[in-house]
């Protein structure tokens, strides 16, 4: 069965700590994704990566960095948490494959930064 | 203009009935377009694909109009168990996926 796991389920942060979100997945996926998601707003996507040590950004990349070191693991950084950035994390994965387009999410991890 | 725009909702429909969400996209370049389920408090999976000759599973029915840029998915017969938000998704290129922000339904005993 796929798996995705993040994590916390849930996280409360103080403006301007360092925040680290592990994302790992059990399914040998070359593709990692993170998103936020916000009311009205839909999933954005933050960064993703193709490979290991390969990363891309997304839309809204500004404040997160990311890590890859190993193909199962993607890690989120907030480098100094603000409170614009509290919202839900997803994490995702999938297969390159021509036609395999089917997205895995993990359960979220809700930040609250105060 | 967002990429992709979906009407928010919610829909309110009683069980039974017939429902019909619609999704436009303002790319034209864009290659391949799904539906999405999100329960409340859970993760987004997988509904359907979307082809442009339309597809069928069970009582949910999707459509693509490369044209007009707008993609449909039609619930027919309603279930409780319908009741979440329906994301409208497209990828751009490779695994670039954008997200619509959603739909609510909520089907009413």
């Amino acid at each position: 069965d796929v798996k995705v796991t993040q994590s916390s389920r849930y996280l409360v942060k103080r403006t301007g700590e360092k925040v680290f979100l592990e994302c790992v997945q059990d399914m040998d996926h070359e593709n990692m994704f993170w998103y936020r998601q916000d009311p009205g707003l839909g999933l954005r996507l933050i960064y993703f990566s193709y490979d290991v040590k390969m990363k891309e950004k997304g839309d809204i990349p500004e404040g997160y960095s990311v890590s890859r070191e190993k193909k199962e693991r993607f890690s989120l950084i907030l480098e100094s948490a603000s409170t614009n950035q509290t919202s839900m994390y997803l994490c995702a994965s999938s297969l390159p494959r021509r036609g395999k387009y089917e997205q895995y999410f993990g359960p979220g991890t809700r930040l609250t930064v105060t | 203009r967002k990429e992709v725009e979906q009407d928010p909702g919610p829909f309110n429909v009683p069980e039974g009935a017939t429902v019909a969400f619609n999704c436009t996209y303002s790319n034209s370049a864009s290659q391949s377009f799904f539906w999405y389920r999100q329960d409340c408090r859970k993760e987004p999976k997988l509904l359907m694909s979307v082809y442009s000759s339309g597809n069928e599973d069970g009582r949910f029915t999707a459509q693509l109009n490369r044209a007009s840029q707008y993609i449909s998915l039609l619930i027919r017969d309603s279930k409780l168990s319908d009741s979440a938000t329906y994301l409208c998704v497209v990828i751009r290129y490779g695994q670039n996926f954008v997200f619509g922000p959603g739909t609510r339904l909520s089907v009413l005993p």
